[in-house]
């Protein structure tokens, strides 16, 4: 079934560590995203990339960098994890970026920083 | 600035009976406008999304939205529930006329369905 897979499933990381989240996806859409679930405070944007290339910051892109290297795959990279990144990671992608279709999100990927 | 609120934390139905899951947005253009539904453990999945054209828009699992521009709100509902439909409901919004592309969503409602 076409999608997008995220690994890994879940994580606990040690304060400081550096964590690469994988995202592929294989609907060939030119949009992807990134983005954190914590409780009360819904979705919220961290990175986002339009196209194969070119990458932008959301909301709260402190402290996370991306890359996208070609269309399928979207790596979100944690370079000294901190606790405050305890959360549930979404990765998610669109046909286009600003179209009016919806997003298709992965399974999640729940990290843990101690 | 835009912004999507969700005034409910959780929404308590009886099945059978129908729900409602309210959204208010704000936005300085024309908006765009989804729901998606995340079960336990789960990525979102999309329900609905209004466009144009008419108020009244349906999507997957007998659910259904208004658009009310007057209100600037986009409730989603059902006219009868079922306990399988208890999850977490998010509603989003993105800007026509915005310079970025970026979907902002409300924080969520958790809709809880009793037997």
């Amino acid at each position: 079934i076409a999608g997008i897979t995220q690994a890994p499933t879940s994580q606990i990381l040690a304060a400081g560590r550096r964590m690469t989240l994988r995202c592929t996806q294989d609907m060939r859409h030119n949009a992807m995203y990134w983005y954190r679930q914590d409780l009360g405070l819904g979705l919220r944007l961290i990175h986002y990339s339009n196209t194969a290339g070119t990458t932008g910051k959301g909301e709260v892109p402190d402290g996370y960098s991306v890359s996208r290297a070609n269309t399928d795959d979207f790596p979100l990279t944690l370079a000294s994890a901190v606790p405050s990144q305890t959360s549930v990671y979404f990765c998610a992608s669109s046909d286009v970026a600003g179209g009016v279709n919806e997003q298709f999100f992965g399974p999640g990927t729940r990290l843990t920083v101690l | 600035a835009q912004s999507v609120a969700q005034p409910e934390d959780q929404v308590n139905v009886a099945e059978g009976n129908p729900l409602t899951v309210k959204c208010t947005y704000s936005v300085s253009g024309n908006p765009y406008l989804f729901w998606y539904v995340q079960y336990p453990n789960r990525g979102l999945q999309f329900l609905l999304k209004y466009i144009t054209g008419d108020n009244l828009v349906k999507g997957s699992y007998g659910f259904e939205a208004e658009f009310n521009k007057s209100q600037t709100s986009f409730h989603l509902k059902k006219p009868s529930a079922l306990v399988s439909d208890s999850a977490l409901y998010f509603c989003a919004v993105r800007d026509i006329g915005a310079s970025n592309y970026q979907l902002i969503w409300g924080a969520g409602t958790k809709l809880i369905i009793k037997p």
